[in-house]
């Protein structure tokens, strides 16, 4: 079946603008996890949202960065405000259950973002 | 807090030459531990996991794990490398926390194998 998708797959935009990243998870998948990936700093946790239940926004750096999960089903991630920093590879997966300790992850090809 | 600690961040290796991967973590009760890999240009995939059991996991294209408790590692081995090897590798832990189970990953190690 298909995988998990994300659009765009690049986004270079200029500090200040707002920019939205989207994911399509595998269907069935309940869980649905956002990270960041910057050069040498391996993947860092932002979101995770598990069914129906309030999302663990624990990972987000800043007020600048939202996500909402639609239906169960697509997720957006929102930046407001971009800064430099904030350019780097921003990586979905999702899981047929989460929140398991066996819970396996299927990634995205992921979002380049280059704020200018 | 939980953390996980890839001890190398960049090999180089020529083919044939054997493979191994540290990744030790923090944490005190059950763990599950994983690896990932990411191929130049494709996504990040899963390569093996633990969860119980035997504690030497294989996975695909002949690497395998050993989960040694009392160290609280978990590190990747392939006997003989080839070129197609070249890639990231991640460790991941998978450990419950308020609210349920999270998945933290390491920092990641950069492969380069040369033919």
């Amino acid at each position: 079946g298909a995988g998990v998708s994300q659009s765009p797959s690049n986004k270079v935009t200029e500090k200040g603008k707002d920019v939205e990243l989207r994911c399509d998870p595998i269907s069935g998948h309940t869980a649905l996890y956002w990270y960041r990936q910057s050069l040498g700093q391996g993947l860092e946790f932002l979101i995770y949202f598990q069914g129906n239940s309030a999302p663990d926004k624990s990972g987000l750096p800043s007020d600048r960065f939202s996500a909402e999960r639609t239906g169960g089903s697509v997720s957006t991630l929102t930046i407001q405000r971009t800064q430099q920093e904030d350019s780097a590879v921003y990586l979905c997966a999702s899981s047929l259950r989460g929140g398991s300790n066996t819970d396996t992850q299927y990634f995205g090809p992921g979002t380049r973002l280059t704020v200018l | 807090a939980q953390s996980v600690s890839q001890h190398n961040h960049h090999v180089i290796l020529s083919e044939a030459a054997s493979l191994e991967l540290g990744c030790n973590y923090s944490y005190g009760g059950t763990v599950n531990l994983f690896w990932y890999v990411q191929y130049p240009g494709q996504h990040l995939q899963l390569l093996l996991k633990y969860f119980s059991g035997d504690p030497l996991v294989k996975g695909i294209k002949g690497f395998e794990a050993e989960f040694i408790k009392s160290k609280f590692s978990f590190n990747l081995r392939k006997p003989s490398v080839q070129w197609s090897d070249t890639a990231e590798y991640f460790c991941a832990v998978n450990a419950e926390n308020t609210g349920g189970f999270k998945t933290i990953f390491g920092a990641g190690t950069r492969l380069f194998v040369k033919a």
